[in-house]
């Protein structure tokens, strides 16, 4: 079956514009998590949905970032006003539960260079 | 304080040998799972293995074994018989289980090269 998908594959913008990431999650995986992946900070996670709410953000870095996730499935990260350091491969992953033993499955992520 | 230590940050296996790369962690949990990914030069992330803080047996998936030490709070994952297509990075993660959702604490990773 289809795995998860992330769209663009690369974003180039300037500094001060914003921007929409997407995520496809595996269809009937009800959590959906959005991370981050720099040189600097390695992988950081940014906000966990449970069908359509976000019970954890406890890792978005900024008020300039936001998501939401619509029908249980798709997720979108914004990122207003984008700065610099916003600069990093955005990475979607979904799984069946929110549980600790539940696996969750990555997509190719988004590499977002900010000019 | 760093939750996930991988204090190796690249490694060098000859082709067909073994390799361990180390992993410890730090959680006041009684409940946790330990997983490794490998994150090739194409950028995805692929999950390796999983394992449950109150299994008692250590975990293994084909090639790869985890080397769960409760006590030391270390979670090596040990490859055989390496390939070329091993070579990648290794990245050594944790869910806590009182955190709603699970979300994934990694470490700063490992890079792996096999030698032909």
């Amino acid at each position: 079956g289809a795995g998860v998908s992330q769209s663009p594959s690369n974003k180039v913008t300037e500094k001060g514009k914003d921007v929409e990431l997407r995520c496809d999650p595996i269809s009937g995986h009800t959590a959906l998590y959005w991370y981050r992946q720099s040189l600097g900070q390695g992988l950081e996670f940014l906000i966990y949905f449970q069908g359509n709410s976000a019970p954890d953000k406890s890792g978005l870095p900024s008020d300039r970032f936001s998501a939401e996730r619509t029908g249980g499935s798709v997720s979108t990260l914004t990122i207003q006003r984008t700065q610099q350091e916003d600069s990093a491969v955005y990475l979607c992953a979904s799984s069946l539960g929110g549980s600790s033993y539940n696996e969750q499955f990555f997509g190719p992520g988004t590499r977002l260079t900010v000019l | 304080a760093q939750k996930i230590t991988q204090t190796q940050p690249g490694m060098f296996v000859q082709e067909k040998e073994a390799v361990t790369l180390d992993c410890t962690y730090d959680t006041s949990d009684q409940s946790y799972g330990l997983f490794w990914y490998k994150q090739p030069s194409s950028g995805e992330m692929i999950f390796l293995i999983y394992q449950g803080s109150y299994d008692e047996q250590n975990a293994t998936e084909g090639r790869y074994s985890l080397n769960f030490q409760k006590a030391r709070k270390s979670a090596n994952l040990v490859i055989s018989a390496s390939q070329l297509g091993d070579s990648a990075m290794y990245f050594c993660a944790m869910r806590e289980g009182h955190n709603q959702g699970g979300k994934l604490i990694f470490g700063q990773g490992t890079e792996l090269s096999v030698k032909p």
